[in-house]
């Protein structure tokens, strides 16, 4: 199992770009999200899904939207990028079964400049 | 709302020494715990957790947590440190909302001196 996938691994934006994240995971979780990581902050939830077809809001989602048309693949979009959404962002997902437990991906190292 | 301290942001530890990281929480029912380690240029890599039961937990590489609710605590501790250890570590809350969120703490990254 390739477990938690990202795609790309790294992007250069300029402000006003759009650009999409892929995350892909083979475990049949339920439950995926989209994190940003940044100095000094941790990780911030930015959307989640709960299952196919269903997505929703977590405490950073300015700027960016989610699609979730197969279950297991989370999209993260950026419509307009600028310079404040230059990050790391982690997608993770976890079976609803196991409480909490999240498996992440490598991570996709984005600048907008 | 849950919220999650690590009061070092850079913990230097010889190459053989003992380490404890220092991990607070803020939640009002029993919590459930998490350390993360996130290596240079790699995702996060979950180390242990605890959801109930033995307040001492171990986990993989040689960790182990110990949950103190008196002191609303959960630190991580390893025995012998090695080279390898060098990495940010994360604690985590997961919290008992709809969606259940994880609540970060801003991470401490370790540093081992040979």
């Amino acid at each position: 199992n390739a477990g938690v996938t990202q795609t790309p691994k790294f992007r250069v934006l300029k402000t006003g770009q759009s650009m999409t994240l892929l995350c892909a995971q083979d475990m049949n979780h339920e439950y995926m999200y989209w994190y940003r990581q940044d100095p000094g902050m941790g990780l911030r939830l930015i959307h989640y899904s709960v299952g196919e077809g269903t997505t929703a809001k977590g405490e950073v989602p300015d700027g960016y939207n989610v699609s979730r048309l197969k279950k297991q693949n989370f999209l993260l979009g950026l419509e307009s990028a600028a310079p404040s959404q230059t990050s790391v962002y982690f997608c993770a997902s976890r079976t609803a079964e196991i409480v909490y437990e999240q498996y992440f991906g490598p991570g996709t190292r984005l600048t907008v400049t | 709302a849950q919220s999650v301290t690590q009061p070092d942001i850079h913990i230097t530890v010889s190459e053989g020494a003992s380490l404890e990281l220092r991990c607070n929480y803020s939640y009002g029912a029993t919590p459930y715990l998490f350390w993360y380690v996130q290596s240079p240029g790699q995702g996060l890599q979950l180390l242990l957790k605890y959801f109930s039961g033995d307040t001492l937990v171990q986990g993989i590489k040689g960790f182990e947590a110990e949950f103190k609710r008196s002191q609303s605590s959960f630190n991580l501790r390893k025995p012998s440190v090695h080279w390898s250890d060098a990495a940010e570590y994360f604690c985590a809350v997961g919290e008992n909302t709809g969606f259940q969120k994880l609540v970060f703490g801003t991470g401490t990254r370790l540093l081992v001196s040979p």
